[in-house]
């Protein structure tokens, strides 16, 4: 059974950082890419970034509002994907999700999410 | 760069069909998945590539496309069909590779 475990959500101030993981079970990790979505309280969906598996070069994509200070990497060999999020805003905000990519563009398994709250 | 615009809000008596429609122009290149989400819940995906269900969600669940326009439509729809529905594709048209998600669609049963 396919399993993504998200941890590392909390309480956080502007301008500091966290790191979020991403624990994958129930598949052979390293063959595929993983992605990050949020969802602000309240709101819809905003994809943040990916990171395509080794074969692919194990290069990232992220959206535009994150670029240059959010960072995805990946440890295949613990089956884990990470967010690291730095200099963060309130309107980080926002539930993040860990989503596997099937190499036909598409999110076939989703964890349950970590909410991340960025206040004073 | 691409949007993708949905209607915010539909209804639809039990055990009618409904149609959410999704457009942008990413939708000219790349097929739509679409995604279920219930209150306090992850999306889960119920409809991608051309029109395939991953197992598991019943077959009153179905995807088409044309042109720049993407559409799921639920017939018969169930109780538990009540939800929002996101679609999502990949979009090139930009610098840079990314993912681009609907501005969501909220499913009334009545």
């Amino acid at each position: 059974e396919v399993q993504l475990v998200e941890s590392g959500g909390g309480l956080v101030q502007p301008g500091r950082s966290l790191r979020l993981s991403c624990t994958a079970s129930g598949f052979t990790f390293g063959d595929y890419a993983m992605s990050w979505v949020r969802q602000a309280p309240g709101k819809g969906l905003e994809w943040v970034g990916f990171i395509r598996s080794k074969a692919y070069g194990g290069t990232t994509e992220y959206a535009a509002s994150v670029k240059g200070r959010f960072t995805i990497s990946r440890d295949d060999s613990k089956s884990i994907a990470y967010l690291q999020m730095n200099s963060l805003k309130t309107e980080d905000t926002a539930v993040y999700y860990c989503t596997r990519e099937s190499t036909l563009y598409y999110f076939d398994y989703w964890g349950q999410g970590t909410l991340v709250t960025v206040s004073s | 760069s691409s949007e993708l615009t949905q209607d915010p809000a539909v209804s639809v008596a039990l055990g009618q069909t409904v149609r959410i429609t999704c457009q942008g122009d990413s939708l000219r290149s790349y097929y739509a998945s679409w995604y279920q989400q219930k209150p306090g819940q992850a999306p889960v995906l119920v409809i991608y590539g051309k029109n395939n269900r991953p197992s598991g969600i019943p077959d009153r669940f179905s995807g088409s496309s044309s042109g720049n326009t993407a559409s799921l439509t639920i017939t018969g729809a169930q109780a538990e069909d009540e939800a929002d529905y996101y679609c999502n594709s990949r979009d090139s048209s930009g610098n840079h590779l990314r993912y681009v998600f609907g501005t969501g669609t909220k499913v009334t049963v009545l």
